[in-house]
């Protein structure tokens, strides 16, 4: 069975600019969620998507949005990047929304210049 | 609210001494309690989790961890230290008692294993 796939692995981005990244969910998977990693912050949730919906968010800036897609595939998008979105983004998925075991992915690194 | 801490940033042992790693929480529900190992360049990879039921929970690679209410401790414990074992090392916590897949993580503990 696959595991959670991120595209890109390694991004590029200028201040001002926008970016999507992606997330595969394990195959049956429902539940997708998103984390920043940061050597200052450590790991931060940013929001939870189950069938579709919204479920949880964290305290992020309205410049960073989600959605969940139908098939369960998840992108994340960050508006007018800032300096401070450099970081290792890492999408999971799990099985139900109950406290299951969260499957991570190996995280796209995004570098804003 | 929830929160996580797990003291000491940088842990170093030798090959075959005992490893443990250090976490308490704080959680005004019952928690789901989970550590996870990350490799770099890596994601997270779960290494043992308890939800409820026994108190010792053995997850992969020798590893376990008991779970002390009366301490809000959960650390992470294998007898024997391995090479292969230096990673860093992310303790969370699970609120509202499971009700949510939202991880709240320690500050992580970087170990290292000298030969």
């Amino acid at each position: 069975k696959a595991g959670v796939t991120q595209t890109p692995r390694y991004l590029i981005k200028t201040r001002g600019q926008q970016v999507t990244l992606s997330c595969s969910p394990i195959s049956g998977h429902r539940s997708v969620s998103w984390y920043q990693q940061t050597p200052g912050q450590g790991l931060q949730f940013l929001f939870e998507y189950f069938s579709e919906t919204q479920r949880n968010k964290g305290n992020f800036p309205g410049r960073f949005s989600g959605r969940q897609f139908s098939n369960s595939r998840s992108e994340m998008n960050v508006s007018t990047l800032e300096l401070g979105d450099s970081a290792l983004y890492l999408c999971a998925s799990s099985l139900e929304r109950d406290g299951n075991i969260q499957y991570f992915g190996a995280g796209t690194r995004l570098s804003v210049l | 609210a929830q929160s996580v801490t797990q003291l000491g940033s940088h842990v170093s042992v030798s090959e075959g001494a005992l490893v443990l790693l250090r976490c308490n929480y704080s959680s005004s529900v019952p928690p789901y309690l989970f550590w996870y190992v990350q490799y770099p360049n890596q994601g997270l990879q779960l290494l043992l989790k308890y939800t409820t039921g026994a108190t010792l929970v053995k997850g992969i690679n020798g590893f376990e961890a008991e779970f002390k209410k009366s301490e809000t401790s959960f650390h992470l414990t294998k007898p024997s230290a391995h090479m292969s074992d230096a990673a860093e090392y992310f303790c969370a916590v699970s609120p509202y008692g499971g009700a949510t897949n939202k991880l709240i993580f320690g500050t992580g503990t970087l170990l290292a294993v000298q030969p």
